[in-house]
């Protein structure tokens, strides 16, 4: 059984860089057609979709947050993390991390990690 | 504004059927793009529910299952039971936005 787990701090300053590791326990983050995804969601709202990577470093990104986000892979580790940048009071969110497809020729976001709580505060 | 449109709340009573629609466009669910649906329990994180429009994961119940037609989809709950309250999201792919996009989710309520 796949298990995804966030770490990271759980509070940064604005204009600070928000830095999130997801661990990956229960097979290798190498096997497989599978994208590593991160999701954030603002208490009380909608999920939204941040951006997506597979072992090869094929990377796509939310265009709303493209210019702020990277995302990379550590095989070695079994790990995938998210960088966010410039971040403002409007980045305070849960982020999930999770493994996206295929199933059946579909592409569901079929594991996640519990969450990680961020705020961005002063 | 949500890509996909859903219902803020929906109720019923143990043992009822209830369905929660999820409207988009012709760059997402109308494009023939995949639907799937996630229940979030309280202070949890989302659980696959239905994946490919209308397919159950394994240890999902059958009381749980999904249609798409058109520009829309939903997912339909029979047999209500009180453990089913909690938020679901439809979920697609938007060729105009080049990415995943959610629903704004919907809030189920046994009453």
């Amino acid at each position: 059984q796949v298990q995804l787990q966030e770490s990271g701090p759980g509070l940064v300053k604005p204009s600070q860089t928000l830095s999130l590791t997801c661990t990956v326990s229960g097979g290798s983050i190498s096997s497989g057609d599978y994208y590593w995804t991160w999701i954030r969601q603002p208490a009380g709202k909608e999920l939204e979709w941040i951006g997506r990577i597979n072992t090869s470093w094929n990377t796509i990104y939310n265009p709303s947050l493209r210019s702020r986000v990277t995302i990379s892979v550590d095989t070695s580790k079994n790990q995938f993390s998210l960088k966010l940048n410039s971040l403002t009071a409007a980045d305070t969110a849960v982020y999930y991390c999770a493994r996206q497809g295929p199933i059946s020729s579909s592409w569901p976001f079929d594991y996640w990690g519990q969450g990680s709580l961020v705020t961005v505060s002063s | 504004q949500s890509v996909l449109t859903q219902p803020p709340s929906v109720s019923g009573a143990p043992g009822q059927r209830v369905t929660i629609s999820c409207t988009g466009s012709s760059s997402n669910i109308g494009a023939g793009y995949h639907v799937h649906w996630y229940q979030q329990l309280p202070g949890t994180a989302p659980r696959l529910l239905i994946y490919g429009d209308t397919n159950r994961p394994s240890g999902v119940p059958d009381r749980f299952s999904g249609s798409k037609s058109g520009t829309s989809a939903s997912l339909a709950v029979t047999g209500l039971q009180a453990e089913d309250e909690a938020d679901y999201y439809c979920q697609s792919y938007d060729s105009s936005l080049s990415g995943w996009v959610f629903g704004g989710g919907t809030k189920l309520t046994v009453l």
